[in-house]
């Protein structure tokens, strides 16, 4: 099974719908991510977790919320969605607390706003 | 701000070449540098990591160097194989942020057989 999950991972909604984008992972990780990337630009962070309780903007968090359940859960949602927040979604897990502190991200959802 | 850049934004090589990705960036202060993989509808694999203390790190038939002074940061791959075909995305953990990545744009490969 995969370490990180994330649901859905295709999904097509419309203008001004509210939108949940769910990770899941197995990692045990105490910090999580989530970027967004389109056609021809690098990554861009939009949110990030380090425990439970902690959580921060990124880059790009505006129109965007996130939620941290548990260790194990981040949720990141749009709460009324627009065409230009079409692009491919990841979550990513990493351990923290050192310089090698690799990212495992998951296989993205491909959101399409009409 | 951080600026990472990859040239060339694509590649194509025919099977057994031995080739080299490059990536520069603008601040020198990092604590590291990945390299990872991306093939369509799959997410990102980790490929490699150099510490800002580190000059070179290798995996199999990948070799990764870095040179921070200068921001450079190159990826050789030995002896190539269609499989190797995916994009290379390059990015740094920037010092002063111990969690930020800071990603290049890619590097699109495509391994000929």
């Amino acid at each position: 099974d995969a370490d990180v999950t994330q649901t859905p991972r295709n999904r097509i909604t419309k203008t001004g719908k509210r939108i949940m984008l769910e990770c899941s992972q197995t990692k045990g990780h105490d910090r999580m991510y989530w970027y967004r990337q389109d056609p021809g630009l690098g990554l861009q962070l939009i949110y990030y977790s380090f425990d439970v309780k902690d959580i921060n903007k990124g880059e790009i968090s505006d129109g965007y919320s996130v939620s941290r359940q548990a260790q194990a859960k981040f949720s990141l949602s749009l709460e009324s969605a627009i065409p230009n927040q079409t692009a491919l979604y990841f979550c990513a897990t990493s351990l923290g607390g050192s310089r090698a502190d690799t990212q495992y991200f998951g296989p993205g959802t491909r959101l399409t706003v009409l | 701000k951080q600026e990472v850049t990859q040239i060339p934004a694509a590649l194509s090589v025919p099977e057994g070449e031995n080739l080299v990705l490059n990536c520069s960036f603008t601040d020198s202060a990092i604590y590291n540098l990945q390299w990872f993989r991306q093939d369509p509808g799959k997410g990102l694999t980790s490929l490699l990591l150099i510490q800002s203390s580190q000059r070179e790190q290798t995996s199999g038939r990948l070799n990764a160097s870095l040179d921070k002074s200068s921001g450079r940061s190159t990826l050789y791959i030995a002896a190539s194989q269609p499989g190797d075909s995916a994009t290379y995305l390059c990015a740094v953990q920037s010092g002063g942020s111990n969690y930020k990545l800071t990603f290049g744009k890619g590097t699109l490969l495509t391994v000929n057989p």
